[in-house]
């Protein structure tokens, strides 16, 4: 079964904390993202990574720094978490840049 | 800058009927125009896509009409039924790739009974 998973799904932290969320996949795909959904605002892209240690980042990456050291696990650090980076993530992945993007069930994040 | 838009913001339908979902774009390198269907507590699934060399797609009940020279689309759903109440985002990208999409705020569709 195809599946993009994320760890935790809920998860709450004070501000100045240090965050770590973590995304895993059994597909082999090469292709990570991590995303970031606000109410009413779609998704926005945060960091693209196009295989182990060859990262890139996307539209909101100020507060944020990825790391991808195996194939299928791609983690999202939130160095000294604010309160506007409350929000749900969602991590995905797809084989190549052409093809069909999977997302994870996200995870609920809330910076207090 | 949004350049994707996307109306209504929500729309209420009955079953049986043709929802209609809209979206427009700006940038004239997006060529990619996949549409993700959400349901809450969870991550958004491919729906339906369309390249722009195409101007009509159809997958069951879903179709895509694009109109490349107005920098519009849309997205039709027949038969609707309340199983489709979900929130349809339509994203575009550049050169054919999902590498760099850029989102639109979504359509949150009901399906009556």
């Amino acid at each position: 079964d195809m599946k993009v998973t994320q760890m935790p799904r809920y998860l709450i932290k004070r501000m100045g904390e240090n965050v770590l969320l973590e995304c895993g996949q059994d597909m082999s795909h090469e292709t990570m993202y991590w995303y970031r959904q606000d109410p009413g605002l779609g998704l926005q892209l945060i960091y693209i990574s196009y295989d182990v240690d060859s990262n890139s980042e996307g539209d909101i990456p100020k507060g944020y720094r990825v790391s991808r050291k195996k194939r299928e696990h791609f983690s999202l650090i939130l160095d000294s978490a604010k309160t506007n980076q409350t929000s749900v993530y969602f991590c995905a992945s797809s084989l190549g840049q052409n093809t069909e993007v999977f997302f994870g069930k996200g995870t609920r994040l809330t910076v207090v | 800058q949004q350049q994707v838009r996307q109306s209504p913001q929500s729309l209420t339908v009955w079953e049986g009927e043709t929802a209609i979902l809209n979206c427009s774009y700006e940038n004239s390198a997006f060529d990619y125009f996949p549409w993700y269907q959400q349901f809450p507590g969870e991550g958004p699934a491919l729906l339906i896509s369309i390249l722009s060399v195409s101007n009509k797609k159809e997958d069951g009940r879903f179709t895509i009409f694009f109109n490349k020279r107005e920098k519009k689309l849309s997205l039709h759903i027949a038969d609707s039924q309340p199983g489709d109440s979900a929130t349809y985002f339509c994203a575009a990208g550049p050169g054919g790739s999902n590498a760099k999409l850029t989102f639109g705020k979504g359509t949150k569709l009901s399906v009556k009974s």
